[in-house]
């Protein structure tokens, strides 16, 4: 079974500092890894993924992820934060393979840009 | 449609009367899953869909929960007898088909608080 840890559930950082989101996860088989972004009100939006091939994988709105396997973490990084980031991101892990289709999710880190 | 249609976007119910939820997905998109969205709990998976396969139940936390898609389009989830800790965001997904890799797409959620 896989499991997620985000370590933070609440990040706060002033408006053009860079951020840090931390992921954990459990797995005893390769995964494919993704970030979710949660505006208020609103559903989850995919802002990048891991799927195979560079560690190093760019999404949307200038974030992006490192992939490493030794140390089982996904983290999220980006180098400058704007007001508009405020939101709550979700880590989550699948099984790759035909027929994976149940991402398993982390409990979300809140994060908030102050200006 | 354009996105993932779920309504109502609030319901407020009494403990022990059934609920209906409703989940409109993306036109073409042949898979549908339904999540839970708990206060700090992160997103729970309920059920799933693929064309005409029979659905992946095994996330529904109890026999008072079920869901039926009908027609390979829209899905309805049904509470029954609903309890204070059936409040919660539900959230519904599609994708093009029954593989992570293609993306969720996720509707703006229903939320349910029980009264």
């Amino acid at each position: 079974a896989q499991s997620v840890t985000q370590l933070d559930s609440q990040v706060p950082v002033f408006e053009e500092a860079p951020v840090e989101l931390r992921c954990n996860y459990s797995s005893s088989v390769s995964v494919y890894l993704f970030w979710y972004v949660q505006y208020p009100n609103q559903g989850l939006q995919l802002l990048l993924k891991y799927l195979s091939g560079s560690t190093l994988v760019k999404g949307i709105n200038g974030f992006e992820a490192e992939f490493n396997k030794s140390q089982t973490s996904f983290h999220l990084r980006k180098p400058s934060v704007h007001i508009s980031d405020t939101a709550e991101y979700f880590c989550a892990v699948s099984r790759p393979g035909a027929g994976s289709y149940q991402l398993t999710f982390g409990k979300g880190t809140k994060l908030s840009v102050i200006p | 449609g354009a996105g993932v249609s779920q309504s109502p976007s609030n319901k407020v119910t009494e403990k022990g009367k059934d609920v209906e939820l409703r989940c409109d997905p993306i036109s073409g998109h042949t898979a549908l899953y339904w999540y839970r969205q708990s206060l700090g709990q992160g997103l729970e998976f309920l059920i799933y869909f693929q064309g005409n396969s029979a659905p992946d139940k095994s996330g529904l936390p109890s026999d008072r929960f079920s869901a039926e898609r009908t027609g390979g389009s829209v899905s309805t989830l049904t509470i029954q007898r609903t309890q204070q800790e059936d409040s919660a965001v539900y959230l519904c997904a599609s994708s093009l088909a029954g593989e992570v890799v293609y993306g969720y797409t996720f509707g703006s959620g229903t939320r349910l608080t029980v009264v």
